[in-house]
């Protein structure tokens, strides 16, 4: 079942912060976030598996609540670079195929 | 080092005529997922090979689409009696199991267009 992200779309001044959501009906095992920039194959940027963990890549974060089936993922001070559409996939124990939601859009204004 | 590759980068076809894909995917890497988006879609997840196991055919959306990996290697995804539906990106994954640990890099992506 195809996890669900919120908002669908965000618009951002340079600097500014955003939260994108990500959740789940089911168990999860873990949580993968990609980046697609227009025209371009998505882009890995962070896994976190169950356990509560809490990871970062440059001022890019998430968090995966696995008692709420969820995860969120934190971009800080953002940059023009971070524009693009950002995709959670979520795996279950059950079968390790991980289906992704419909995507946010994140633009990022000078 | 070589990323995975996929050809070609654009297909036209006319609706009931059959398209092959092809998906080189890294060396080394033992599981290859194919997916199919469409304009402001997500990811539909279509397919997915294991090694030697038995392929996961559970997102084949009908049995006009079917997909075979030679060799443990490259993979081959068929749409037979194509339709306008079928229009879309078909992006292939590798990553090096599906224990659900391990990132997957995307190729380019075939941009499928049925007329």
């Amino acid at each position: 079942q195809q996890p669900v992200q919120s908002p669908q779309a965000v618009i951002l001044r340079e600097g500014e912060d955003a939260v994108i959501n990500c959740s789940s009906s089911k168990a999860l095992y873990s949580v993968h976030w990609y980046r697609q920039k227009h025209g371009e194959a998505p882009v890995f940027l962070m896994i976190l598996l169950k356990g509560g963990e809490q990871k970062g890549h440059e001022k890019i974060s998430a968090s995966f609540n696995e008692k709420k089936q969820q995860s969120s993922l934190y971009l800080t001070a953002s940059q023009l670079s971070y524009s693009g559409t950002y995709f959670c996939g979520t795996a279950s124990g059950g079968s390790y195929i991980p289906t992704f939601g419909r995507g946010t859009s994140l633009i990022v204004h000078p | 080092g070589a990323g995975v590759s996929q050809s070609p980068s654009n297909k036209v076809t006319e609706k009931g005529k059959d398209v092959e894909l092809r998906c080189d995917p890294i060396s080394g890497h033992t599981a290859l997922y194919w997916y199919r988006q469409s304009l402001g879609q997500g990811l539909e997840f279509l397919i997915y090979f294991q090694g030697n196991s038995a392929p996961d055919k559970s997102g084949l959306p009908s049995d006009r689409f079917s997909a075979e990996r030679t060799g443990g290697s490259v993979s081959t995804l068929t749409i037979q009696r194509t339709q306008q539906e079928d229009s879309a990106v078909y992006l292939c994954a590798s990553t090096l199991s599906t224990s659900g640990r391990y990132e997957q890099y995307f190729g380019p992506g075939t941009r499928l267009t049925v007329t």
